[in-house]
């Protein structure tokens, strides 16, 4: 079953703009994990928050983590064409060694 | 340092029939885990290996089984194959069970008709 779900599940943008997903999930988690996925190929990790940190940047990407309202955002900033992806936050619950994923959100970023 | 590989890229099998996919972790990785992802959704946990031992397992029925290998090499089998086990099967490779992220491989797509 889903534990991450991702709003909005379609975003579209002009290159340069910012772009906001957000992430809600139900359960205590250890961390939580965004990843990119291109057109029906491998997931790409792309940064890792836990449970008692709040903000975390990695080069354009800032990603947020807010335990009590159980959700994260996250931000990438100046868009480019190539950001053009699916989205899909990840948690980590501890149990059962899963790693749970939403539905994504589709990001497309026009030039 | 070599990715994750995944082995074959594509498969086309008829209900019924048994397949095995086959996925070579990350050098310097001891943990391998693999999902399901249906078209439009996002991955699925099947079942992780953590030295050679099933480490944890999702909703699937028993027909989806696994091995992990010395290497940390792993292969997922699926017997009695449906219709709906037609998606991306994807495989991912971490260190001391995820907890610095996963790094997975470009997936094998596998059509069941």
């Amino acid at each position: 079953s889903q534990q991450g779900e991702e709003d909005p599940q379609a975003l579209s943008i002009q290159e340069g703009e910012n772009a906001t997903m957000n992430c809600s999930y139900k359960t205590s988690i250890n961390n939580l994990q965004w990843y990119r996925q291109n057109s029906g190929r491998g997931l790409v990790h792309l940064i890792l928050i836990r449970s008692n940190e709040r903000e975390k940047h990695s080069g354009r990407l800032r990603v947020t983590l807010d335990t009590s309202k159980k959700s994260s955002s996250l931000l990438i900033t100046a868009s480019r064409a190539a950001d053009t992806a699916s989205y899909f936050c990840a948690t980590d619950a501890g149990n059962n060694n899963d790693m749970r994923f939403g539905a994504g959100t589709r990001l497309t970023v026009k030039p | 340092e070599t990715g994750v590989t995944q082995s074959p890229t594509h498969l086309i099998k008829t209900r019924g029939q048994q397949v095995t996919l086959r996925c070579s972790s990350q050098s310097g990785h001891n943990t391998v885990s693999w999902y399901q992802q249906a078209l439009g959704q996002g991955p699925q946990f099947i079942f992780q290996y953590y030295r050679e031992e099933e480490n944890g397992r999702g909703n699937f029925p028993p027909r989806f089984s696994g091995l992990q290998f010395p290497n940390y090499s792993s292969e997922l089998n699926v017997n009695a194959l449906e219709l709906d086990d037609s998606a991306l099967y994807l495989c991912a490779s971490s260190w001391v069970q995820g907890s610095g992220g996963y790094t997975f491989g470009s997936g094998t797509r596998l059509t069941v008709v």
